[in-house]
Parts: C-alpha cells; sequence; structure tokens
C-alpha cells in the first residue's frame, strides 16, 4: 500500500532560521504531490502542490518544494521563517489519473520562536 | 466564491449513539471527499462522493456512510458510536473526481464521544 512518511514530527525553529520538513513516499508509479498546512484554530489550506514540469515549485508565503522523482522525495523550503508560519504542516500524495484518494503522512509540527 | 461548510462544528454524543454530519462544496464542485484526523492516526480517507455515487471508500467499518445529494452537498453518518470515533471529522470538495484536481478542505466537525 502506497505511504507517506514524514520523518520530523515537531520542528521548533527560531525566526529567520531556514526551514527544510522531509516528506518521503512509497509508490514507483507517477503521483501528484502536495503540502497542506493547519494554521491553529484553523482549516486545511494549500501550500503548494506538483503535478509536472519543474520538479522546484513555489508555494503561497515565500514556500517551495522540490520533487526529487529518484528519491522519492518531496521536501518543503523556507529560507527564513517568521512566528506566523506556526502551524502543522501535511505532505500528500495522489497516484496520477485514478480515482484514488489523497494519502496523508502525519503531519510534522513547526513552532517558530519569536 | 465561498469555500466548504461544515455543519455542526462541534458534536458532542454518547456511545451507542449515531450521528450525521454534513458538508456543503464550493459552488461547482462535484467531488466531495471525506477525511477522519486523530492525533495517533493523522488524516484517513473514509470515502469520496461524485454525482450522488460513492467512487471511492478507505479502510472505515461499515458503521461509517455517506451520501450526496443532487445539489452535491453531501452527509456522513456514523451509527453505534464508540469512543476511538472521537475525531476531526474533514470534507473536502473538488471540481471532478480526477486525481490532478486540488482538492479544498472545511474548517471540519470536532465529534467527541463520551
Amino acid at each position: 500500500a502506497q505511504s507517506v512518511s514524514q520523518h520530523n514530527h515537531h520542528v521548533i525553529l527560531s525566526e529567520a532560521a531556514s526551514l527544510e520538513l522531509g516528506c518521503n513516499y512509497s509508490y514507483g508509479g507517477t503521483v501528484n504531490l502536495f503540502w497542506y498546512v493547519q494554521y491553529p484554530g484553523q482549516h486545511l489550506q494549500l501550500l503548494l502542490k506538483y503535478f509536472s514540469g519543474d520538479p522546484l515549485v513555489k508555494g503561497i508565503k515565500g514556500f517551495e518544494a522540490e520533487f526529487i522523482k529518484s528519491k522519492f522525495s518531496f521536501n518543503l523550503r523556507k529560507p527564513s521563517v517568521q512566528w506566523s508560519d506556526t502551524a502543522e504542516y501535511f505532505c500528500a500524495v495522489i497516484i496520477t489519473g485514478s480515482q484514488g484518494n489523497l494519502i496523508f503522512g502525519k503531519g510534522t509540527k513547526l513552532s517558530v520562536k519569536p | 466564491k465561498a469555500g466548504v461548510t461544515q455543519t455542526p462544528r462541534y458534536l458532542i454524543k454518547t456511545r451507542g449513539q449515531q450521528v450525521t454530519l454534513s458538508c456543503s462544496p464550493i459552488s461547482g464542485h462535484r467531488s466531495v471527499s471525506w477525511y477522519q484526523q486523530t492525533p495517533g492516526q493523522g488524516l484517513q480517507f473514509l470515502f469520496e462522493y461524485f454525482s450522488e455515487t460513492q467512487r471511492n471508500k478507505g479502510n472505515f467499518p461499515g458503521r461509517f456512510s455517506g451520501r450526496q445529494f443532487s445539489n452535491s452537498r453531501s452527509e456522513m453518518n456514523v451509527s453505534t458510536l464508540e469512543l476511538g470515533d472521537s475525531a476531526l471529522y474533514l470534507c473536502a470538495s473538488s471540481p471532478r473526481t480526477r486525481a490532478a484536481e486540488t482538492q479544498y478542505f472545511g474548517p471540519g466537525t470536532r465529534l467527541l464521544v463520551l
């Protein structure tokens, strides 16, 4: 069965630090990839997505992610985090062309200290 | 456009009762998916409806069921509630039931089973 792994359960950073959250998936075929964010008390929001083309995708609020097919990875990055980035981040995949469902990682909680 | 709406936002039930949750998708969206979010299991897919038909189902017992109406609004029902059903239930909508689509999430219904 397909699965998504997010290696860091909780990351604590100071403001202006750089961020990289890991995401690996297990599926040998073509997938579409997503990062969602859940701010405290708010609903899941799409941060960015990769369907095809340039493997470096840019999302909202200065986030970007790089799809490395050979490593089955889709890591999320931000050069300089802000206190307002404190949230839980979820990586998700869906098999291209299927009527399948989104498979989510367990999430990474990011706490940014002011 | 209004986002995905879910009612009620909070529910408290006792074991053995049943519950019905409602989801109104973004206008024009025909696919509705349901997810269960718990601290231990993360986000897990329940089922997806498109044009009033269940297209996909996750690995949940038959106590969990759903339906979709002609206006794309969806309901999910959980019968004979168990303590472990306490969770945040999320609804997501997308224009069509294809994996190339982005799913947009509602705020969720938080269910507490006592």
